[in-house]
């Protein structure tokens, strides 16, 4: 069974650029979400889809933080305009049918971005 | 507020010792899930286990073994006889389920470092 796709992998952009991140799940996995994981730190997350719909956006900087999943499959973060403090690895994760906390979240290699 | 607490920074280790890395975790759920999950050099997060409240048993997976105490909230992870591709950063994680929202809330990790 495939694992959760992530690209790119890396990314180097300039501050005030604008930036895409592309992840595909685990297949059948209903439930999607987006982390932000900066260095030294354990992972924070930023949006959480169940099938096409958000469940929880609470901690995720609507100002310039973006995402979507529009099929209820793919799903794509984007930051516009990024700043210094976007430096850090965006990890995409996927869960089974309901997220329900009995789910085990599977992740993907993440998204390492340097802000310049 | 769930919290998890990873005191140990990084520990090193030279290859054969056992090692236990500590978790400590608050919240207010009676039903809650614990995981342990690794991060190589590579990047991605790589699920290791998963606890709910209800089951204090200790678990062993191969050299791996866990520990689950409800009356001092931790759960703490044991690595027999080490070996060099254990090396990593473990995080210890808390799930807590918000209607049908699955939040994950991980501590800041322990790095691990064996050494021949």
């Amino acid at each position: 069974e495939a694992g959760v796709a992530q690209s790119p992998r890396y990314k180097i952009i300039e501050k005030r650029q604008s930036v895409a991140f592309w992840c595909n799940p685990i297949s059948g996995h209903a439930t999607l979400y987006w982390y932000q994981q900066i260095l030294g730190q354990g992972p924070k997350l930023l949006i959480q889809f169940q099938n096409n719909g958000v469940v929880d956006d609470s901690q995720l900087p609507k100002d310039r933080f973006s995402a979507e999943r529009l099929k209820g499959v793919d799903s794509t973060l984007k930051i516009q305009p990024a700043k210094l403090e976007d430096s850090a690895v965006y990890l995409c994760a996927s869960s089974q049918v309901r997220p329900l906390s009995t789910d085990t979240q599977y992740f993907g290699p993440g998204t390492r971005l340097t802000v310049l | 507020a769930q919290k998890v607490t990873q005191a140990q920074t990084e520990i090193s280790v030279v290859e054969k010792e056992d090692v236990t890395l500590d978790c400590v975790y608050e919240t207010r759920d009676t039903t809650y899930y614990l995981f342990w999950y690794k991060q190589p050099p590579s990047g991605e997060l790589v699920f290791l286990i998963r606890r709910n409240s209800f089951d204090e048993q200790n678990e062993i997976s191969g050299r791996y073994s866990w520990n689950f105490q409800k009356s001092t909230s931790s759960f703490n992870f044991t690595i027999t006889a080490s070996q060099v591709v254990d090396s990593a950063v473990y995080f210890c994680a808390l799930s807590e389920a918000t209607g049908t929202a699955s939040k994950l809330t991980f501590g800041t990790g322990t790095r691990l470092q064996v050494t021949l």
